[in-house]
């Protein structure tokens, strides 16, 4: 079983489009994350969910928007897509308590591209 | 604020020779650090951490690292690199208190025959 999923793998889209990409983990952590990789491998953060609560969000356009449903899912719907965008996209999530010590346990990554 | 530096984007070693990759780190508070691989195409995993215990700290797969907190550095060690070890490696600071791990750029190891 994986224990944090992301789908889809790939995704490629034209400019404009509206996405999503969805994210389950199924350790029962408290905690879930969105990172974003950029083509030099730079990963930033984006957002952080604690029990469905935004806790972190990051200068991230407002075309962003993330959404949890519950503790085990954080979904990313992007409107709007620009050329910007192309990213590999990775939900993460931690352990209660150990999200504030940075231990962190990360999905496979949405590969994101924008024509 | 918290930052990292990397030193080098790029090492190539020989298969069995020392690994060493550098990791310097800036805190206003007591850091957690951390290093994690990416094996090509996939997510991070986390090779080990410090959080304030032993400075010399131990991982998977045989590497360790020591916190050093005179030089501000968590330098990352394997005494002999597989062919297996080849991949990305992060270094990552924390501040303990508000789930934000901040990387730094990556450490592409590559590991000749």
């Amino acid at each position: 079983d994986t224990a944090v999923s992301q789908t889809p793998k790939y995704l490629v889209t034209q400019m404009g489009n509206d996405k999503s990409i969805k994210c389950e983990q199924n350790l029962g952590h408290d905690t879930m994350y969105w990172y974003k990789q950029d083509s030099k491998k730079f990963l930033k953060i984006m957002f952080s969910y604690n029990n469905k609560e935004l806790i972190i969000n990051e200068t991230v356009p407002n075309r962003f928007s993330p959404k949890s449903p519950d503790k085990a899912h954080l979904n990313l719907h992007i409107n709007s897509l620009e050329l910007g965008d192309s990213a590999v996209y990775f939900c993460a999530s931690s352990p209660p308590d150990r999200g504030q010590t940075g231990e962190l346990f990360f999905g496979e990554g949405s590969r994101l591209t924008v024509l | 604020a918290q930052s990292v530096t990397q030193l080098g984007s790029h090492v190539s070693v020989s298969e069995g020779a020392l690994v060493l990759l550098r990791c310097n780190y800036s805190s206003s508070v007591p850091p957690y650090l951390f290093w994690y691989v990416q094996y090509p195409n996939q997510g991070l995993q986390l090779l080990l951490k410090y959080t304030s215990a032993a400075t010399l700290v131990k991982g998977i797969n045989g590497f360790e690292a020591e916190f050093k907190k005179s030089e501000t550095s968590f330098h990352l060690t394997k005494p002999s690199a597989h062919m297996s070890d080849a991949a990305e490696y992060f270094c990552a600071v924390s501040g303990g208190s508000n789930y934000k791990l901040t990387f730094g750029k990556g450490t592409l190891l590559t590991v000749n025959p």
